[in-house]
């Protein structure tokens, strides 16, 4: 899998729109970008997936550049239950492809 | 959307003793689980990817006669801790891949393991 490179930390105003880097510039063609998020102490979360076009769901938006080789993550009106630790992930399709998580982003949503 | 399940969300146990953690997918079939142990402030590690009906592919470093994984059913999967030691302490969580799905995986909500 590709490895990605985000920030350690991030703060965001509570409803503002968080904007959560992700640099995976070693990306291949058939990889597919995932993001999850884990709040303290629970199990990860999944937010939101693309391939090459953006993405939008009832949680987030996804922005993936033409180039594929970074995306950015949109929660459009953070909320304190959003304070999380953030993971982007590169991944191949396929039941049996196993994700290697990295450091992550911590956001932490200021009230 | 789809829900995994682990138990026992926390266990106290004394050195030595063994510890078996379950993790079920509640409303779907997961052809594969995958095993994780997270150490306070780090990221999640991946122990072990199982599969039904074949024996579990461990990462390098895992030892798989510490780490007894049987996924017997399309539905659950058990993770063992033989012989568990307090450096074996921390939070395991388990995720699952449906059998049909864009390969997003599912996590367990985790089970704090604690070891005397």
């Amino acid at each position: 899998d590709a490895k990605t490179t985000q920030p350690t930390s991030m703060d965001c105003a509570e409803g503002r729109a968080a904007n959560l880097p992700c640099n995976h510039s070693t990306i291949s063609g058939n990889e597919y970008v995932y993001w999850y998020r884990q709040i303290h102490s629970q199990g990860p979360q999944y937010i939101i997936h693309g391939l090459k076009n953006n993405e939008t769901n009832e949680m987030a938006s996804l922005i993936i550049t033409e180039d594929r080789k970074s995306s950015t993550l949109i929660l459009p009106h953070a909320t304190l239950r959003d304070t999380a630790v953030y993971y982007c992930i590169v991944s191949l399709y396929g039941g049996y492809q196993k994700v290697t998580f990295g450091t992550g982003t911590k956001l932490q949503v200021i009230p | 959307g789809a829900v995994v399940s682990q138990h026992p969300s926390w266990v106290i146990c004394k050195s030595g003793t063994s510890v078996k953690i379950e993790c079920r997918s509640l409303d779907f079939q997961a052809t594969t689980m995958f095993w994780y142990r997270q150490f306070p402030k780090q990221s999640l590690m991946l122990m072990a990817t199982s599969n039904e009906g074949s024996k579990a592919t461990y990462e390098q470093g895992v030892e798989k006669d510490k780490f007894l994984i049987n996924h017997a059913s399309l539905t659950l999967s058990t993770l063992t801790v033989t012989s568990a030691h307090p450096e074996d302490s921390s939070f395991y969580i388990c995720s699952a891949r449906e059998q049909r799905g864009f390969n997003e995986q599912f996590f367990g909500p985790g089970t704090r393991l604690t070891v005397l």
